[in-house]
Parts: structure tokens; C-alpha cells; sequence
């Protein structure tokens, strides 16, 4: 069985500090990792993924991730952050589960707090 | 392009009375089709899945139901509703038989009262 935890419920910074949200994952097989943004009353959208390669992904809004399979992390960073960055950030993993299907396990959330 | 609508976007109901939560997808076909519930604080939690007409997989164990009468159509339904079923509801859709990204609607904000 897969499992996601995200170690911070809300990570509070000011603006154009540099921030990293932190996931780790458990999994018996190979996994394929995510994150995702959600806004106010809003749905989610993807911000990157790691399905296989280079392990050090980027996506958009200048996020990106490092993929660490020793360490069962995929932690989120990104080196300034602006005040419309603000949201809430889900990590997601998912593997091969029965009948073929891919059925992701969310984290908890985090909630990004940008301060002016 | 594929776009996924999810309507309505709000609703309050008070406690007891049914529920029909419609959820439609376009530009795809056979898309694998999801029901999420937020509530506060707890993340995402996966209630339904379908992989094809009149395929539905249920997470939880609970007094919501998921039926998928067309391809591309994807309703949450509740004879009663209780008060514990307030919450934000997302529904998503992603291709089958692939690892790949989860499409989200807009989501409903439902109060039950």
C-alpha cells in the first residue's frame, strides 16, 4: 500500500525568500510522484511530476522537485516566492495498483503562506 | 481540448434531504473518472472511481453513491444527507492505463444545514 506524508501543515515566508515543502512517500514498487496547487474554491492543477529520469524535475510558476528514492522524499522548492503563490500544495504518489489502474494517494496538504 | 465541468458550484442543503452532484468531461473518451471530498484541514479523500460505464469502485463506506450513466458523465448522489458530508467535492478525470496526471474540475462547495 502507498502512503504520502506532508510534514508541515503550513509553511509561513516572506515574500521572495526561498521555500521548500517537504513530502515523503512509502511504496512497495515503483512509484510515480506529483504535486499539485490548489487556489481558493478552486480545483487542482499540476505543477510537475516524476515519472522516470532525471530525478530533479521543474514545473511551472518556477517550482521544482528532487526525487530521492533513499530518502523516500520528493520535496517541492522554489528559490523566491511571490504573494500569488499562496495555496495550498498537495503531494501525490502513484503506483500500479489491480486491473491496471493508477490510483494516487494524497498527502494531507500544505498550506503556503506568503507574507509581503 | 479536453475540459471537465463540475456544477453547481455551490449548495447548501439542509440535513435529511437528497443530493445530485453532476460532474461532465469533453474532448476525451473512456476517461477514468473520479469523486474527491476536502473537508477542512484533511486533504483529499478519494470516495469513487470508474473506469467504464456502470464501473464504480467505492473507498469509503458511507451513504454517498456514484453512478456513471454515459461515458463522459459522472453523478454523486445521497438519499439523505448528514451533517458530516460538508465539505468540497472534486471531481477529476485522467486516461486510462497509464501512469499520468489527474484533471480537476472546479469542485462544489456543499453546507449541510
Amino acid at each position: 500500500a502507498q502512503s504520502v506524508t506532508q510534514l508541515d501543515s503550513q509553511v509561513p515566508v516572506f515574500e521572495e525568500a526561498p521555500v521548500e515543502l517537504r513530502c515523503n512517500y512509502s511504496s512497495s514498487v515503483s512509484v510515480y510522484l506529483f504535486w499539485y496547487v490548489q487556489y481558493p474554491n478552486q480545483g487542482l492543477q499540476l505543477l510537475l511530476k516524476y515519472l522516470s529520469g532525471s530525478t530533479l524535475v521543474k514545473g511551472i510558476n518556477g517550482f521544482e522537485a528532487e526525487f530521492n528514492k533513499s530518502q523516500t522524499s520528493f520535496h517541492l522548492r522554489k528559490p523566491s516566492v511571490h504573494i500569488s503563490d499562496t495555496a495550498e500544495y498537495f503531494c501525490a504518489v502513484s503506483d500500479r495498483g489491480s486491473g491496471g489502474s493508477y490510483i494516487p494517494t494524497f498527502g494531507r496538504g500544505t498550506s503556503l503562506i506568503v507574507h509581503p | 481540448s479536453q475540459t471537465i465541468h463540475q456544477w453547481p458550484a455551490t449548495l447548501v442543503q439542509p440535513v435529511g434531504s437528497p443530493l445530485s452532484l453532476e460532474c461532465t468531461v469533453e474532448g476525451t473518451s473512456n476517461p477514468n473518472l473520479y469523486w474527491y471530498r476536502q473537508a477542512a484541514g484533511r486533504g483529499l479523500q478519494l470516495l469513487f472511481y470508474s473506469v467504464g460505464i456502470g464501473q464504480i469502485s467505492s473507498e469509503v463506506p458511507q451513504n454517498l453513491s456514484a453512478s456513471r450513466p454515459q461515458d463522459r458523465q459522472f453523478i454523486l448522489s445521497s438519499k439523505k444527507l448528514l451533517l458530516s458530508d460538508s465539505g468540497f467535492y472534486l471531481c477529476a478525470w485522467s486516461v486510462p492505463g497509464t501512469v499520468t496526471r489527474q484533471y480537476f474540475g472546479p469542485g462544489t462547495r456543499l453546507t449541510v444545514t
